[in-house]
This record gives structure tokens, C-alpha cells and sequence, in this order.
């Protein structure tokens, strides 16, 4: 399996919902990613996962909560967001937080804050 | 620091002519550099990669890369364009530093949008 799979697709929530944006890989990969990309931009990194712990936060603000449960899954807690917030947000693996790798990308999911 | 630069943000070309798109990149270290495309509303799908082998890289889809170091160029070229080539295509840097602030990170051009005409 050399695939990196990220659940819902889409989602609409509004500003004082709580969801959760989940990820998965099944390469054996020990670094997971979460980036945010606005329309016509490249991705920015949010978080970063190494051996399930938390090794880069990107001054992120706290109404995203990253977690690691496994070395499989990554989550992405959402509480009280922002109309701003709304982008396509991507999942990615690599073998290890090793400068150089490359990362394996999800196909994202496709997040709307009315 | 690790910086790239593409220097097209938009490209477009006919079915069967050459492509080109154009990256520098600019890196403390010896760096890994790849090239990404993502197709509309999807993910990033890597290409192709260098990492200090061979400067000539060849990837999917008929995609290759050439490094090189003087010019500190990643151009990437394909010698005839097909319809489904039509998408957004990321040049990526990553330095192979042991630290600092930019270890473990992708630093990502701001993308070029490839159309291909029939």
C-alpha cells in the first residue's frame, strides 16, 4: 500500500462546530504532515509528527488541535474556525523527519466554514 | 536558508510541442529538489526527485529534470505535452542540513499552471 488516504473528501461546518479531519498511511512511514493550501498557493506547513510526537508547530492558532494516536493515523481536531480557515487541507507521510525525503501527499479534504 | 523560485506562473503549450518549465532554487546545503503536480482539487503527486546522483532525473509520465549546480537550476522539460498534463506543478527544495530551521522542511515555488491546447 503506497498511498496516503484522508477523510471526509469535503466538509461544511460552521463557526462553532467541532469536527475532525482524519489520515491515514500503511508504508510504515514514522513523519506525518498537515499542511494548509489556499486557492492558487502552495502549501503551508502546519504541523509536523515524528514517532507520534510533535516536533514542528507553526504557530498554528489553538483552534486547530493536531493528534497522533498510532503510527498510522493522524488527526486534525477543528473548533470554532473561521470563515478564513476554509482551504483544501493535506495529509503527508514520509519514511522519516529527515531533511531530504520526500513526502507522500493525500488527496486532501476540501474544508468550507460558513 | 532554502528559497525557490519559479519563474512562469502560468505555461501553456499544444498537444505534442515540448514542455518547459523553469526553477531555481537557492539553498545553504546540498539539497533535494523535486517536482511536484497536482491536478484540480486534488493532492500532490510526486514526479520526479534529485538527490546529488545522476543531474539528469527521470520521472513519471515521461517528466525529467536536469540539476544543475552552476546555473542552481531544476528545469523541468517533457518533449511532448499530452492534454492530461494540464495542472499546477510545485519545484520543491529541501536542504540535507543536520539543523536549523528549515530541517525536515519542504520550502515550495509558488507553482505553475500548465495548459495544454489541443
Amino acid at each position: 500500500d503506497t498511498e496516503v488516504t484522508q477523510t471526509p473528501k469535503h466538509l461544511v461546518m460552521g463557526m462553532t462546530n467541532k469536527k475532525s479531519l482524519k489520515c491515514e498511511q500503511h508504508m510504515g512511514h514514522r513523519a506525518m504532515y498537515w499542511y494548509k493550501q489556499k486557492a492558487k498557493k502552495p502549501p503551508e506547513l502546519m504541523f509536523v509528527y515524528s514517532y507520534e510526537k510533535l516536533s514542528i508547530n507553526e504557530s498554528v492558532p489553538s483552534r486547530f488541535s493536531p493528534e497522533c494516536p498510532n503510527s498510522s493515523l493522524l488527526n486534525l481536531h477543528l473548533h470554532a474556525l473561521q470563515p478564513e480557515d476554509s482551504a483544501l487541507y493535506l495529509c503527508a507521510s514520509s519514511s522519516r523527519l529527515v531533511s531530504g525525503n520526500e513526502q507522500f501527499f493525500g488527496p486532501g479534504t476540501r474544508l468550507t466554514v460558513l | 536558508a532554502q528559497s525557490v523560485t519559479q519563474l512562469d506562473s502560468h505555461v501553456s503549450v499544444s498537444e505534442g510541442t515540448p514542455v518547459l518549465l523553469r526553477c531555481n532554487y537557492s539553498s545553504s546545503y546540498s539539497p533535494s529538489l523535486f517536482w511536484y503536480v497536482q491536478h484540480p482539487n486534488k493532492g500532490l503527486q510526486l514526479l520526479l526527485k534529485y538527490t546529488s546522483a545522476a543531474t539528469l532525473v527521470k520521472g513519471i509520465n515521461g517528466f525529467e529534470a536536469e540539476f544543475k549546480k552552476s546555473e542552481t537550476s531544476f528545469h523541468l522539460t517533457k518533449p511532448s505535452a499530452h492534454m492530461s498534463d494540464a495542472a499546477e506543478y510545485f519545484c520543491v527544495v529541501s536542504d540535507k542540513s543536520s539543523g536549523g530551521t528549515s530541517y525536515g522542511k519542504l520550502t515550495f515555488g509558488q507553482g505553475t499552471i500548465l495548459t495544454v491546447h489541443p
